[in-house]
Order: structure tokens, then sequence, then C-alpha cells
């Protein structure tokens, strides 16, 4: 079975502040893990996967497999990062098929 | 744009009623998926098609259904419809069912109301 653990519901940071969004996942095989971004009910937009190891907006995710984490993180917090944040992960699901399993998110408020 | 489409944006219904929601994948992808994202349960996998085929099965109720069709497009019905359906249902599709950096781009989702 795979999980997905984002702790924080809500997180409320000031602008300019450092942020982390935290995700945990439990999988037994090689994971594939994506941050997924979702302003105001719209579409879920893919932020950045771990195997491309890209920046996407300032934010940046590395996973640590001792840890089986896979956290968020930017240096300087915008206003327009004010969003619902999801972790989700790849793994596979049995008779060679695929499926994403999501975090139940977490809304990140950015401060004026 | 990601380039899946879904209809209708958004739909208001009885208790009781059924509706089908419709979904068209990027041109090109095999695979769809539908989640529902309600405010207390989060972002739920409901099931998955490739190629026509379903693939996996995820906390789908009995009295819902989906198919793909041979033109990719998939359709997920809705019946008996309760209060506690009232959700955004999102489709997603991706180019195969496998792992090994596939991503899955998210349509604008359908919001259904049933009152």
């Amino acid at each position: 079975a795979q999980r997905v653990t984002q702790p924080e519901k809500l997180l409320s940071v000031f602008k300019g502040a450092p942020v982390e969004l935290k995700c945990n996942y439990s999988y037994s095989g090689s994971p594939e893990l994506f941050w997924y971004v979702q302003y105001s009910r719209q579409r879920l937009q893919l932020l950045l996967r771990h195997i491309s190891r890209e920046s996407i907006k300032g934010f940046t995710a590395d996973l640590n497999k001792g840890e089986t984490s896979f956290h968020l993180k930017k240096p300087f917090a915008q206003e327009e990062d004010s969003a619902m944040y999801y972790c989700a992960l790849s793994g596979r699901s049995g008779a060679g098929s695929y499926q994403l399993t999501f975090g139940k998110g977490t809304k990140l408020s950015v401060i004026p | 744009d990601s380039g899946v489409t879904q209809t209708p944006k958004h739909l208001i219904t009885a208790t009781g009623q059924r509706v089908t929601l419709r979904c068209s994948p990027r041109s090109g992808d095999l695979s769809v998926y539908w989640y529902q994202q309600s405010l207390d349960q989060g972002l739920q996998f409901l099931i998955q098609y490739y190629n026509g085929e379903e693939r996996a099965k995820g906390n789908i109720l009995e009295r819902f259904s989906a198919q793909q069709f041979p033109d990719l497009h998939s359709e997920l019905n809705l019946s008996s419809l309760e209060l506690g359906d009232s959700a955004l249902y999102f489709c997603a599709s991706s180019v195969a069912p496998r792992g090994g950096g596939n991503t899955i781009y998210f349509g604008e989702g359908s919001w259904l109301t049933v009152v």
C-alpha cells in the first residue's frame, strides 16, 4: 500500500519568509514523487517532480529516501504563492498499473 | 491550459438523480483518471482507464461507474445521487499507465452540487 502524509493542513508565513511544506510517504518500492498546486479550487497544476530535480517558481524539493520525505521549499515566499499544495506519489498498484496517490494537502497562506 | 477538457463545468441536480461527466484527454494520452475532491475527504482516486480498459480502481462507490470509449474520451456516471456526492470531480490524463516519469495532467474539473 502507498500512503502520502502532509502533516500540516494550514501553513501561514509572512511575505519574504522561507517556506517548507512537509511531505512524507510510505511505499515499498522506488517511488516517483510530485508536487501539485491548486489555486482557488481550479485545476491541479504540476509544480515539480523529483526525477526532474528542477526549480519551478522558486520552489525545490529533494527526495530523502532515508527519511521517506519530499518536502517542498522556497527561500522567500511571495503573496502569489498562496494556494493549496498537494504532494503525490506514483506507485505500482498491482497488475502492472500505477496509481497516483495524493496527500490531503496543505493550504499555504502568505501574509503581506 | 492542460489540454484535458471536462464538461459540464457546473452541474446542479437533485438527490436520487443520475448524471454523466465527460472528459477528453490530452491529444496522444491513452490513460484517463477520475478523482473526487470534497471538502472533508480531500482528493480521492476513483478509477483509471488505459486504452479503453479499466486498469485501477480506487474508492469508487458502486453507484458510480465509468468507461473509456474508442476515441479515448471517458465518462463518469453517478447514479442515485446523495447530498454527500457534492464535490469537484477531476479528470486527468497521461501518456501511459506506467511510472518512469509519467506525468499526469488535470482538467478544470466538474462542480457537482446535489440538492
